[in-house]
């Protein structure tokens, strides 16, 4: 089956750390992975994505790499900030066309 | 203007009632979906639809169903509503292609009392 785990949280980091939120998944067929990002009282953004292995996605400093070898696609940044702060969602989509997200994860980033 | 609107965006009704959430969308897009989040839980789907002609049960459509009233327009029902369908509904809409990524609206919070 097609399933999505990612970090549980919640995470709290300080301002210019760096974060990384683990996401591993299960899929039949070569997906399509995404980042979506949800701001407090908002729906989920795009945030980045990569549709086949080795590719990587990036954007706002935030990056992830598509590793088949692995069946992992880990976010990071190297320094956040405190607008950085939201629920982070990895997600894959699969040959048919339906999107399997994970559970979510709190980033805080303090001052 | 917003891409995906819903309504209303915010929802009490009691134990019982028939309520309806309203999706639109101006992007175009053939494809429509339907979700709830709960804490801890992330987004589930409950209904999908690739056009007007198509609706699909996603994992969790019990006590749901939905109609495609157009290309732009997706509502859900709670024809029974109950307190464990208090949650956050989030309507959905991605394009055909090989990226596909999805955009959302901005959320409905509908409470069952």
């Amino acid at each position: 089956g097609n399933s999505v785990t990612q970090m549980e949280g919640p995470v709290t980091l300080s301002e210019e750390a760096f974060l990384t939120i683990n996401c591993t998944y299960t899929a039949t067929g070569y997906p399509s992975l995404f980042w979506y990002v949800q701001y407090p009282g908002e729906g989920l953004q795009l945030l980045l994505k990569a549709t086949k292995a080795d590719d990587k996605g990036s954007n706002k400093g935030f990056e992830a790499t598509y590793r088949k070898e692995t069946t992992s696609f880990h976010l990071e940044k190297g320094s956040v900030q405190v607008s950085d702060s939201a629920v982070y969602f990895c997600a894959l989509r699969n040959t048919g066309n339906q999107f399997y997200f994970g559970t979510g994860t709190s980033l805080t980033v303090i001052p | 203007d917003a891409d995906v609107t819903q309504t209303p965006r915010n929802r009490i009704t009691k134990t019982g009632k028939r309520i309806m959430l309203e999706c639109s969308q101006t992007k175009g897009h053939d494809r429509m979906y339907w979700y709830r989040q709960d804490p801890g839980l992330g987004l589930r789907l409950i209904y999908y639809s690739f056009d007007v002609k198509d609706i699909n049960k996603g994992e969790i459509s019990d006590g749901y169903s939905v109609s495609r009233q157009a290309q732009a327009k997706f509502s859900l029902s709670l024809e029974s509503a109950i307190p464990n369908q208090t949650a956050l509904y989030f309507c959905a809409t991605s394009g055909k292609g090989s990226l596909g990524e999805q955009y959302f609206g901005p959320g409905t919070r509908l409470t069952v009392t």
